[in-house]
């Protein structure tokens, strides 16, 4: 059975301090892939990043950066700087080999305070 | 704009009415999904359609729900007689190619109050 935890709930910071999301997982597949979306007040799911399960390398791309060690099952999202626009519900996502659906945590409030 | 587009945004209606929910994914996508979003919860998966074949459902699909995506490229989603439990955010996602891995690009729901 696949599980997906974000054990934050809320969370705030103030503008320029880093944040980071935790998220972790359960699978019994070998191979999968993980995913991180950003949900802005609007309400559309904004794709940031797909990791599988073979690749541990540790991604930046600008502010953002992700950190995946399957050690632990876990693949953490670091917010650096952060800036009120960053203020959403964060969810990790999981897919096993062969599963047509995305498995959603039950994501993260960011709170960015000016 | 070529993203995933969903309508109507918002739906209120009574109990016992029947609702139908219509989603335009991205045009080269051969994948659609539906999901529902509950308040504080992450989305959850309803159903997938690969073209215009309805390949999966999940046991959340009761039988007052029903998918179409009839020529593969929209797709609508019914309820009939619905409940106050209904009210949600319908969520529609498209993917490209055959992996179920690749990233879904998501619409901006349809949030449905049932009173």
């Amino acid at each position: 059975a696949q599980k997906v935890t974000q054990a934050q709930t809320e969370i705030s910071v103030v503008e320029k301090e880093d944040v980071t999301l935790d998220c972790v997982y359960e699978t019994r597949d070998t191979t999968y892939y993980l995913f991180w979306y950003k949900q802005p007040p609007s309400g559309e799911l904004v794709f940031l990043i797909r990791r599988n399960s073979f690749d541990e390398q540790n991604e930046i791309s600008g502010r953002y950066s992700w950190n995946f060690q399957k050690s632990t099952s876990s693949f953490n999202f670091t917010i650096t700087a952060s800036q009120v626009v960053d203020s959403a519900v964060y969810f990790c996502a999981l897919t096993e080999t062969g599963a047509n659906n995305l498995f959603f945590g039950t994501g993260t409030r960011l709170t960015v305070i000016p | 704009d070529t993203g995933v587009s969903q309508n109507p945004r918002h739906k209120i209606t009574k109990r016992g009415q029947n609702v139908t929910f219509r989603c335009d994914p991205i045009s080269e996508h051969n994948r659609l999904y539906w999901y529902r979003q509950t308040l504080g919860q992450g989305p959850e998966f309803l159903t997938y359609f690969q073209n215009e074949a309805q390949l999966e459902k999940s046991r959340l699909l009761s039988d007052r729900f029903s998918a179409e995506r009839p020529k593969g490229s929209f797709s609508t989603l019914e309820i009939q007689r619905t409940e106050q439990g209904d009210s949600a955010m319908y969520l529609c996602a498209s993917s490209q190619s055959e992996q179920g891995s690749n990233e879904q690009f998501f619409g901006p729901g349809t949030r449905l109050t049932v009173l």
